[in-house]
């Protein structure tokens, strides 16, 4: 059974930094890893999609980066900004046929202080 | 505009009470799913539907039950089977169910059973 852990659960830093949220699944037979955000009390935003075959994604001041044999994911954030703050959720697509939907990780809450 | 909508957004009832949750989507899009979030945790599958008149259980499908009589249109019944209905839903749909294509989330409804 496909497991996706993230950490840390919990991430506070001043306007400015530069950071990096992990993810990490159990199973690498993945089709795709997508990250999501969620701002406090709405639905997912989807940031970026990594295809297995793909090692990074970029958009903007983030950039995913996937190791499919090892089983990690990294999403980088660039020169983090108050408005950057919400929950971060990874989640893997399977490779088996028999179903088309996510396996998420539990998320990081960040926290940017202005 | 083009997207996922979810009614209502906040919802209330007396436990032994089943409720409805809708979701529409104007993108037509063929896959559609119904995820569950409590506190501090990542999303549940709750049901997909992979084509209308088509659907499968998720990981915790008991006490729920779904129905897909149109492409755009996937209610969820939370009947009083579910021991902890209490959770934040969220219902998604993606283009279809090929393995390449991102995930659409709506905005949630947060049930409350008391």
């Amino acid at each position: 059974k496909q497991e996706v852990t993230q950490i840390p659960a919990a991430l506070s830093v001043p306007e400015g930094e530069n950071l990096v949220l992990n993810c990490s699944f159990t199973d690498s037979a993945i089709y795709n890893l997508q990250w999501f955000r969620q701002d406090p009390g709405k639905g997912l935003t989807s940031l970026l999609l990594i295809q297995s075959s793909q090692r990074e994604q970029t958009s903007g001041r983030l950039n995913a980066s996937l190791d499919k044999s090892s089983g990690r994911s990294t999403l980088y954030i660039a020169a983090s900004q108050p408005g950057d703050s919400a929950t971060y959720l990874c989640a893997v697509r399977r490779e088996d046929t028999g179903r088309r939907a996510l396996t998420f990780g539990s998320g990081t809450r960040l926290q940017v202080q202005p | 505009d083009g997207g996922i909508t979810q009614s209502p957004k906040y919802l209330f009832r007396k436990e032994g009470q089943n409720v409805t949750l809708s979701c529409e989507q104007n993108l037509n899009h063929d896959a559609m799913y119904w995820y569950r979030q409590d506190p501090g945790q990542g999303l549940r599958l709750i049901y997909y539907s992979q084509i209308v008149n088509d659907f499968q259980k998720g990981d915790i499908a008991e006490g729920y039950s779904v129905s897909r009589e149109k492409k755009e249109s996937f209610p969820l019944t939370v009947t009083s089977a579910q021991k902890n209905p209490t959770a934040f839903y969220l219902c998604a749909s993606r283009i279809s169910a090929g393995l390449n294509y991102e995930q659409y989330f709506g905005p949630g409804t947060r049930l409350t059973v008391t």
